[in-house]
């Protein structure tokens, strides 16, 4: 069974640009977390979703959103950059909703200059 | 705020030697998770102990929990240089609001 993918593994955006991420989860898990990592703050949780729901959402500004497909892929995106949001990106996937055992992408270095 | 937090933040060891993390939160849970981290990558699942459970083994992992003290602990038993990583402890809730927090992590270093 193929991993937990996400595109791209390296980005470098200039403040003020958007971003899209992308996260293909393990086939039949519907679930799919994404968590913002930086040596600083550790992984600091973004949102949740589960069948094209968003279930839970962390304590980032409006400028972070999410979806997910009918397929259950998920997307996120980050508008109007910042310096503080280069981090690593980390998507995860479960087969349940119940965050019982996650599995990890490699995740999405992003860089903002 | 239910976050774990790891001790010590950093752990380094000889091959062979045990090492031993701990991870303290605050809050009521419903299971916790230790994951590792390898330079870089994405997060690898370790092992789960449900909040009913005192004690869970792993191959050379073995994991602790108490939930009157609010605390658990790892223990990676003959360390290997593989082993070298950044372990995390994750507490979770389960339900309708089900969440999944992580600490800041352990940085393990064993020496050849």
């Amino acid at each position: 069974k193929a991993g937990v993918t996400q595109t791209p593994r390296y980005l470098i955006k200039t403040r003020g640009q958007q971003v899209t991420l992308s996260c293909s989860p393990i086939s039949g898990h519907r679930s799919v977390s994404w968590y913002q990592q930086t040596p600083g703050q550790g992984l600091q949780f973004l949102f949740e979703y589960f069948s094209e729901t968003q279930r839970n959402k962390g304590n980032f500004p409006g400028r972070f959103s999410g979806r997910q497909f009918s397929n259950s892929r998920s997307e996120m995106n980050v508008s109007t950059l910042e310096l503080g949001d280069s981090a690593l990106y980390l998507c995860a996937s479960s087969l349940t909703a119940k965050n019982e055992k996650l599995f990890f992408g490699s995740g999405t270095q992003l860089s903002v200059l | 705020s239910q976050q774990g937090e790891e001790d010590p933040q950093a752990l380094s060891i000889q091959e062979g030697e045990n090492a031993t993390m701990n991870c303290s939160y605050k809050t009521s849970i419903n299971n916790l998770q230790w994951y590792r981290q390898n330079s870089g990558r994405g997060l690898v699942h370790l092992i789960l102990i449900r909040s009913n459970e005192r004690e869970k083994h792993s191959g050379r992992l073995r994991v602790t929990l108490d939930t009157s003290k609010k605390s658990s602990s790892l223990l990676i038993t003959a360390s290997r240089a593989a082993d070298t990583a950044s372990y995390f402890c994750a507490t979770g809730i389960t339900g309708a609001n089900s969440k999944l927090t992580f600490g800041k992590g352990i940085t393990l270093s064993v020496r050849p």
